[in-house]
């Protein structure tokens, strides 16, 4: 199975900052990584796939990188909607999920 | 739209069986892959099983193998997840999800199954 660690698992940030959440793979993945944005009583969100594409309608503040087994998300300038807790996500193989991160004020 | 809405969550107890159900449309639902994914409280999500668009193929976690069934009806744009020997462990909030070919699409909203005495 492909494990997936997200790390910080909690981010504390103020409005306008850029912020970086990391999430590795336990074995290559290519480029098959989608993020995540989660509210509380709400289903996940997708926001980017396949490594770097932006989902229609997600702000672009928000992109994606990597490739093999180090990707990572990046928020260039943090807004009051985003503050959320993200998933990482392989589709290489079957699905998995990183635990997340809890990114708050 | 595409919109997916699940039902047939609840309360059931240990040992007992529920069905779960997964509404499609706006989208040519017999074309895609469809997935379940469960998500405990205050925990990640977890893939549970999927079944591709002609119900050739499926596949599940090692966690539910043997104990869940994954099944469709095309022509009623349903999809369908019977769970059997249920634990406490299997106490999560159940997501439908679309899927073109691999990469995850559209989740529902999901539907809520405790498994408690």
């Amino acid at each position: 199975d492909i494990q997936m660690t997200q790390s910080p698992s909690t981010l504390s940030a103020s409005v306008g900052d850029r912020i970086t959440i990391t999430c590795r793979a336990s074995q290559n993945i290519t480029v098959w990584l989608a993020w995540y944005q989660q509210k509380p009583g709400k289903a996940p969100k997708v926001l980017i796939y396949k490594t770097s594409s932006l989902e229609k309608g997600v702000p672009s503040r928000f992109s994606g990188n990597g490739s093999g087994t180090e990707f990572t998300l990046t928020i260039s300038s943090l807004q009051p909607d985003d503050f959320a807790t993200y998933y990482c996500q392989q589709y290489n193989i079957y699905w998995t999920f990183g635990q997340g991160t809890k990114v708050e004020i | 739209e595409v919109q997916l809405v699940e039902s047939g969550g609840g309360l059931v107890q240990p040992g007992g069986s529920l069905r779960l159900s997964c509404v499609g449309s706006g989208f040519t639902f017999n074309k895609d892959w469809m997935h379940w994914v469960r998500q405990a409280p205050g925990k990640g999500p977890l893939w549970v099983a999927r079944i591709k668009a002609d119900s050739s193929t499926t596949a599940y976690a090692d966690s539910v193998k043997g104990r869940f069934t994954i099944s469709r009806d095309n022509a009623k744009n349903t999809l369908y997840l019977q769970m059997s020997s249920l634990t406490a462990d299997d106490t999560a909030v159940y997501y439908c999800v679309r899927s073109i070919t691999a990469t995850p699409d559209k989740w529902g909203q999901g539907t809520l199954v405790t498994v408690s005495s």
